[in-house]
């Protein structure tokens, strides 16, 4: 079975600043794919950024970038120049590559963005 | 990008009677639709897969009798919680992959049910 953690329930950053979310995960799959998922409070689940795990490159989205380290199963999102539109439930998601789009989510992480 | 529609957004029922939440995906085709459930302040929880043309397939502890699942058609699933108790109210989500990718690792969001059950 796969799990995600992560272990962070609550962080905060200052408007304009550099913020990062940490995420592990455990699978004995060699090949899956990785996400980051936002949920502000209106509980719409929105995907912030997609890594394929055969991918060696650091996926990036504007403003939203991971690090990536596969041999220790890390997954973190570094968010740039926070903005208060960025305060979210920001949950870690795994997807095996025979799975479809089973996800299994991470517990969250709830951001805060302060101005 | 894709629209998953879900009906209602928010309900409130009484106990012992039931509820049907819809998923439709409105400019795909979705033969699979996912349904989690999310409490208060967690993470969401895979509650079963729905198969268009066939039996929902339901995650190791969850009564399919409670959680009726039906994939009527390419573009809706429906959840009804039968015989509703307090401790069923949550926060229910469903999804549904666009077949874009390969493999179908995109999907997209309804924006959630809340039912409570008083």
């Amino acid at each position: 079975a796969q799990t995600v953690t992560q272990s962070q329930p609550e962080m905060s950053v200052q408007e304009a600043e550099t913020v990062t979310l940490s995420c592990t995960y455990d699978t004995s799959e060699s090949n899956y794919y990785l996400f980051w998922y936002k949920q502000p409070p209106s509980r719409q689940m929105i995907l912030v950024i997609r890594q394929e795990a055969y991918k060696q490159q650091n996926a990036t989205e504007n403003r939203f970038s991971v690090n990536f380290q596969k041999a220790a199963k890390s997954f973190s999102l570094k968010i740039s120049d926070s903005q208060l539109g960025d305060t979210a439930m920001y949950f870690c998601a795994f997807i095996r590559e025979t799975s479809g789009s089973r996800l299994t989510f991470g517990e969250g992480t709830q951001l805060t963005v302060n101005p | 990008g894709a629209v998953v529609s879900q009906h209602p957004s928010r309900v409130i029922c009484k106990s012992g009677t039931s509820v049907k939440i819809e998923c439709r995906s409105l400019d795909f085709q979705a033969t699979t639709m996912f349904w989690y459930r999310q409490f208060p302040k967690q993470s969401l929880m895979l509650m079963a897969t729905s198969n268009e043309g066939s039996k929902a397939t339901y995650e190791q502890g969850v009564e399919k009798d409670k959680f009726l699942i039906n994939h009527a058609s390419l573009t809706l699933s429906t959840l009804t919680v039968t015989s509703a108790h307090p401790e069923d109210s949550s926060f229910y989500i469903c999804s549904a992959p666009t077949g874009a990718r390969e493999p179908d690792t995109e999907a997209f969001f309804g924006q959630g049910t809340r039912l409570t059950v008083v």
